[in-house]
C-alpha cells in the first residue's frame, strides 16, 4: 500500500519557471510534510517542511501548498534554475512516530537553461 | 562538523552471499535510521537505532538486520542476497529527540547483487 503517492514521475522546466510537485497522502495520522531534494551521489537534504496546522510556508523561492481536507500538499520552485535539477522526494511522518518517514517515489527536475 | 559517512560506496556481490554495510553518523548524534532506495519501490524505512538498541524496524524480512555499536557507528547486513537486494542504501542519523524533524542522510551505498 502506497501511503504517500506523488506525480509526476518527471518533470522539465524552463530557467525562470514555475515547478510544481504534488503529492497526496491516504493517513489522517500523518502530522509532519517534508520534501527532500537529492542530487546525483547524494543523500536526500530536507529542502523544506510544513505541518497541517498551517496551509502554506514559504523559504525562499520554495513554497509548500498544504490541503488538509483534500490530503494533498504541494511543492512549488518559483524562478526555476539548472541548479535545482535534482530528484524531489516528499515524505509524511506520523503521530508518534517520529523516527520513521514515507516516502513518495520521487520526480525527477530538469530545468533547462 | 562532518557528515554522515557510509562505507563502502559501491559494492557487487553474488546471489547467496552475505554483506555488511557501515555507517558513521554526525558527531554527537545517536540516532541512525537505514532506508532501502530503489526505482521502484522508492526509499523505504528498514529500521533505526538509537544507544546500541534496535527502537524500530521496517516491513523487511530477517535476512535484513543491523546493530550500532557504543560510539553510535552502526552497520547493517543482509544475509542470503537476492537480486531483488540491489539498492541504494541510505543511513540517516538524527539528534537525541529530533528523529525526521532533524535527519542527515549520508551518500548511501550502492549494493549491486548479480
Amino acid at each position: 500500500q502506497q501511503q504517500v503517492k506523488q506525480s509526476p514521475q518527471s518533470l522539465i522546466v524552463q530557467k525562470g519557471g514555475i515547478s510544481i510537485i504534488n503529492c497526496a497522502y491516504e493517513n489522517t495520522a500523518f502530522d509532519y510534510f517534508p520534501w527532500y531534494q537529492q542530487f546525483p551521489g547524494k543523500g536526500p537534504a530536507l529542502l523544506i517542511a510544513i505541518r497541517p496546522d498551517v496551509s502554506e510556508k514559504k523559504e525562499g523561492r520554495f513554497t509548500i501548498s498544504f490541503n488538509k481536507s483534500a490530503k494533498q500538499f504541494s511543492l512549488h520552485i518559483m524562478d526555476s534554475q539548472p541548479g535545482d535539477s535534482a530528484t524531489y522526494f516528499c515524505a509524511a511522518s506520523m503521530v508518534g512516530s517520529n523516527y520513521k518517514l514515507t516516502f513518495g517515489k520521487g520526480t525527477l527536475l530538469t530545468v533547462n537553461p | 562538523k562532518a557528515g554522515v559517512t557510509q562505507t563502502p560506496r559501491y559494492l557487487i556481490k553474488t546471489r547467496g552471499q552475505q554483506v555488511t554495510l557501515s555507517c558513521s553518523p554526525i558527531s554527537g548524534h545517536r540516532s541512525v535510521s537505514w532506508y532501502q532506495q530503489t526505482p521502484g519501490q522508492g526509499l523505504q524505512f528498514l529500521f533505526e537505532y538509537f544507544s546500541e538498541t534496535q527502537r524500530n524496524k521496517g516491513n523487511f524480512p530477517g535476512r535484513f538486520s543491523g546493530r550500532q555499536f557504543s560510539n553510535s557507528r552502526s552497520e547493517m547486513n543482509v544475509s542470503t542476497l537476492e537480486l531483488g537486494d540491489s539498492a541504494l542504501y541510505l543511513c540517516a542519523s538524527s539528534p537525541e529527540g529530533r528523529g525526521v524533524y532533524e535527519q542527515y542522510f549520508g551518500p548511501g551505498t550502492r549494493l549491486t547483487v548479480t
